[in-house]
């Protein structure tokens, strides 16, 4: 079946980049987000990327799309201490009907 | 705006007993979701709403698990009877639409513990 694949933990030192890897299987998906979800809170969106595109820069935040893989990543630029969080990676598609499946969080 | 918000925050509650979540969306939001996220299961989308009509409930567990949205700005999840292994952080969200990189604002959830 469908699947969304996270490594479950990343640790960096404070100014290092910070790359977070998904891959997904199912090639109909049209967005793939990244949330961020701190201790005790909901998931908060980061960012998306259309299944056209292969890149998205936003701040410190680079999304890049291997769509042939069905390899997403999320790289952090210069992270933080407030950076740390679980990072979720999604995939959301409307074939038939809303489908939408996480992954299981890389704990940063 | 307030954002989404759920009640209880935490609940604790005995096998067989029927346990009752709540969640106002974000006022003007079209559609609600509910999730459920567990180390073993990591985050699934239980059901969603659009316009307070139940689009998609195929990921609900079991026939104990129902959902309401009785008008606009109030949903309910319920479970009777209520089992150890439902167990779980259950988590309310709100969209004004889907795609097109309509965001999902979470609420904080509610941390279900079932003895």
């Amino acid at each position: 079946g469908e699947d969304v694949e996270q490594s479950l933990f990343l640790s960096v030192r404070e100014g290092d980049s910070s790359v977070i890897n998904c891959t997904y299987t199912d090639s109909s998906s049209t967005y793939l987000y990244w949330y961020k979800q701190e201790p005790g809170a909901g998931l908060q969106l980061l960012t998306y990327i259309f299944s056209n595109m292969d890149m998205k820069q936003d701040q410190r935040l680079t999304v890049l799309l291997n769509k042939k893989d069905k390899h997403l990543s999320l790289r952090i630029a210069d992270t933080q201490t407030g950076d740390s969080a679980i990072y979720f990676c999604a995939e959301w598609g409307y074939t038939g009907g809303f489908k939408t499946i996480f992954g299981a969080g890389t704990r940063l | 705006d307030a954002g989404v918000i759920q009640s209880p925050r935490h609940e604790v509650t005995e096998m067989g007993q029927e346990v009752t979540l709540r969640c106002k969306p974000i006022s003007g939001h079209d559609y609600l979701f509910w999730y459920r996220q567990t180390m073993m299961r990591g985050l699934e989308l239980l059901i969603y709403f659009n316009n307070n009509v139940p689009i998609d409930d195929s990921g609900m567990p079991e026939d104990r698990f129902s959902a309401k949205m009785p008008n606009a700005s109030f949903s309910t999840l319920k479970i009777q009877p209520s089992e150890p292994r439902d167990s779980a952080v259950y988590f309310c969200a709100s969209s004004l639409g889907l795609g097109r990189g309509n965001e999902q604002f979470f609420g904080p959830g509610t941390r279900l513990t079932v003895l």
